[in-house]
């Protein structure tokens, strides 16, 4: 098993611009979680999905951010119109219910640098 | 509000000195406390849970009620322990999980 995979690995792009991030959660896995990480602010939840439903979305910064869970192997967050401030690195992760929701597992995050 | 605080950044120690991570946290209730680690050029991965009480690749982590605090601790660090270790919390009932900023753990011989 491959885990949880995520692309682009590194996305560079200009203010303004759109920014689609792609998830591909463990098969099985019934949860989904997308986390932002910055030297400032550390890792923040931004949203998660159970069974491709969108739970809690408190996390999002604003409404340029939007993500989607179409089905339960694929998950996008998109970014329009993308800021400098945006830069980070997101991580996917994904995790079993009931007992298992708190051992999450992570994908390897894709950097974002928004010039 | 739930906030988790690991007040070192990073932390120093010499090969088979003892290690002690801090994390303290605030919350009302009783929550769920947690150990994350990413080892370089690896994923972040869970370490090790309270309420397993258990020891992962020699650390520990009690939690204190009293000090809301849930350090993580080793008695002889390897220079294999080097790296970044996130300590995060969940309320009962919730599924998310509040991570603390991160401390850096670097072992040199």
């Amino acid at each position: 098993d491959a885990g949880v995979i995520q692309s682009p690995r590194h996305e560079v792009t200009e203010m303004g611009q759109e920014v689609t991030l792609r998830c591909k959660p463990i098969s099985g896995h019934d949860y989904l979680f997308w986390y932002r990480q910055t030297m400032m602010r550390g890792l923040e939840l931004l949203i998660y999905f159970n069974n491709n439903v969108p739970i809690d979305d408190s996390g999002m910064p604003e409404d340029r951010f939007s993500a989607k869970m179409p089905n339960a192997s694929f998950s996008t967050l998109k970014i329009q119109p993308s800021e400098p401030r945006d830069s980070a690195v997101y991580f996917c992760a994904s995790s079993l219910g009931g007992t298992g929701v708190y051992e999450q597992f992570f994908g390897p995050g894709t950097r974002l640098t928004v010039l | 509000a739930q906030r988790v605080t690991q007040p070192e950044k990073l932390l120093s120690v010499f090969k088979g000195a003892p290690v002690e991570l801090k994390c303290n946290y605030s919350y009302s209730g009783s929550p769920e406390l947690f150990w994350y680690v990413q080892y370089s050029r690896q994923r972040l991965q869970l370490l090790l849970r309270h309420i397993s009480r258990e020891s992962i690749k020699g650390f520990t982590a009690d939690l204190n009620k009293g000090e809301t605090s849930f350090h993580l601790k080793k008695p002889f660090a390897q220079e294999e322990d080097s790296a970044m270790y996130y300590c995060a919390l969940s309320a009962p009932g919730r599924t998310a999980l509040i991570f603390g900023k991160g401390t850096t753990l670097s072992v040199s011989s």
